[in-house]
């Protein structure tokens, strides 16, 4: 079956502070593994996918195979992360995307 | 270049009746899926379209059908609608069907039955 957990459906953290947003999933085969974000009154965008293992807006995730998880991170939260984030996979060529329960993140000034 | 866009908006609906929602993807994308969004259950997975075939269909009833069509637009219907349907309805597009391809998301079409 496939599943994403995402274990916080609430975060706050101060402004300077790390942040660790907790991805873990389920895929019996290779996902592709994606942070999707969603800021006040905008759509749902992309944020990072883990096959393109860059850094957005500061943000990383690492692909943990062994531990099915994605975590997503940052080391300086500002203000304008304030967001809900959506942990999601796709798998078996398909574009179906499985998503997480989404963990709304408040970054306190 | 213009968005995903989802019409209509808002609709508000009354049980037993049937809606039509549309989709139009970005330029040039031929792969479209529906989500349902909803407090309880988050996002899932209704459908994928690409190039007029529907490639995956999500664990819903038979009520919820879609379709696509050959400028790559998309249409969800839903028959003998009940309270439960009330969700927000997203559309995404995307250039192909892979998966690891970047959807884009539209604003949604909140739906209320009442």
């Amino acid at each position: 079956a496939q599943r994403v957990t995402q274990p916080e459906k609430l975060l706050s953290v101060f402004k300077g502070a790390p942040v660790e947003l907790k991805c873990n999933y389920s895929y019996s085969g290779s996902p592709e593994l994606f942070w999707y974000v969603q800021y006040s009154r905008q759509r749902l965008q992309l944020l990072l996918r883990h096959i393109s293992r860059e850094s957005i807006k500061g943000f990383t995730a690492d692909l943990n195979k062994g531990e099915t998880s994605f975590h997503l991170k940052k080391p300086f939260a500002q203000e304008e992360d304030s967001a809900m984030y959506y942990c999601a996979l796709s798998g078996q060529g398909a574009q179906k995307l499985v998503f997480g329960q989404g963990t709304r993140l408040t970054i306190n000034p | 270049k213009a968005g995903v866009t989802q019409t209509p908006r808002y609709l508000i609906k009354t049980r037993g009746q049937q809606v039509t929602l549309s989709c139009s993807p970005i330029s040039g994308h031929r792969s479209v899926s529906w989500y349902q969004q909803t407090p309880g259950q988050g996002l899932q997975f209704l459908f994928e379209y690409f190039s007029e075939t529907q490639r995956n269909k999500g664990n819903f009833p038979g009520r919820f059908s879609g379709r696509q069509f050959s400028n790559s637009r998309s249409e969800m219907n839903v028959s003998t609608l009940e309270l439960g349907d009330s969700a927000l309805y997203l559309c995404a597009s995307s250039l192909d069907p892979g998966a690891g391809t970047e959807a884009f998301f539209g604003q949604g079409t909140r739906l209320t039955v009442v």
